[in-house]
């Protein structure tokens, strides 16, 4: 099965820093990878799906890029309300596997 | 307006069973990708089981056997059943459609499952 390994596991920024969370696949998956926050005992909300595109109604500070095997979510001048786990997960095949997250936090 | 409401979970022994239920609203079940997501206390999350519009299924190799993915046509709801049932299966279960090739774009609030004797 193909491994999805984020990086950090965890990260403090301030207020208003570019936060870049990185997930990489052990084989590549083409641009089948989706990005989803997940605020404290909250729902996991979609962000970016297909690698870099952005889901309706999320705020134009997320962005998402890579394809193949190494894919990166970048907020743009991180907010109080980013505070969230971050997940990556790919979609090319069975299973459709889950990064073990990335915790965002306000320094 | 889209929406998905999970019911069914609860406190259950150890190989027991539980069937969990995901009613759907805005769209239609028989004609949409439903994925089932869990996450255990703390932990991170874990795709479960999925399946097509055209009925086929694809598991977890954690649940295969154990778990069935299926649907109701008729009530536009989306099932889990979960059989022999072992203490990692304790977590919250998120019940999501799947949008084409778009991810998981609407979830409902999930249902815990607590697997404890």
């Amino acid at each position: 099965d193909i491994q999805m390994t984020q990086s950090p596991s965890s990260l403090s920024a301030s207020v208003g820093d570019r936060v870049t969370i990185t997930c990489r696949a052990s084989q590549d998956i083409s641009n089948y990878l989706a990005w989803y926050q997940q605020k404290p005992g909250k729902v996991p909300e979609l962000l970016i799906y297909t690698a870099s595109t952005l889901q309706s109604g999320v705020p134009s500070r997320f962005s998402g890029s890579g394809s193949g095997t190494d894919f990166t979510l970048t907020i743009n001048s991180l907010q109080p309300e980013d505070v969230a786990t971050y997940y990556c997960q790919k979609y090319n095949s069975v299973p459709w596997t889950f990064g073990q997250g990335t915790k965002v936090e306000i320094k | 307006e889209v929406q998905v409401v999970e019911t069914g979970g609860g406190l259950i022994q150890p190989g027991g069973s539980l069937r969990l239920s995901c009613a759907a609203s805005g769209f239609t079940v028989s004609n949409s990708y439903m994925i089932w997501v869990r996450q255990a206390p703390g932990k991170g999350l874990e795709w479960v089981s999925f399946i097509y519009g055209n009925g086929n299924t694809y598991y977890a190799d954690s649940v295969k056997g154990r778990f069935t993915i299926s649907r109701d046509n008729s009530r536009n709801t989306l099932y889990l059943q979960m059989n022999s049932l072992r203490a990692e299966d304790t977590a919250v279960y998120y019940c999501a459609r799947w949008y084409l090739n778009r991810g998981a774009d609407y979830w409902g609030q999930g249902t815990l499952v607590i697997v404890s004797s």
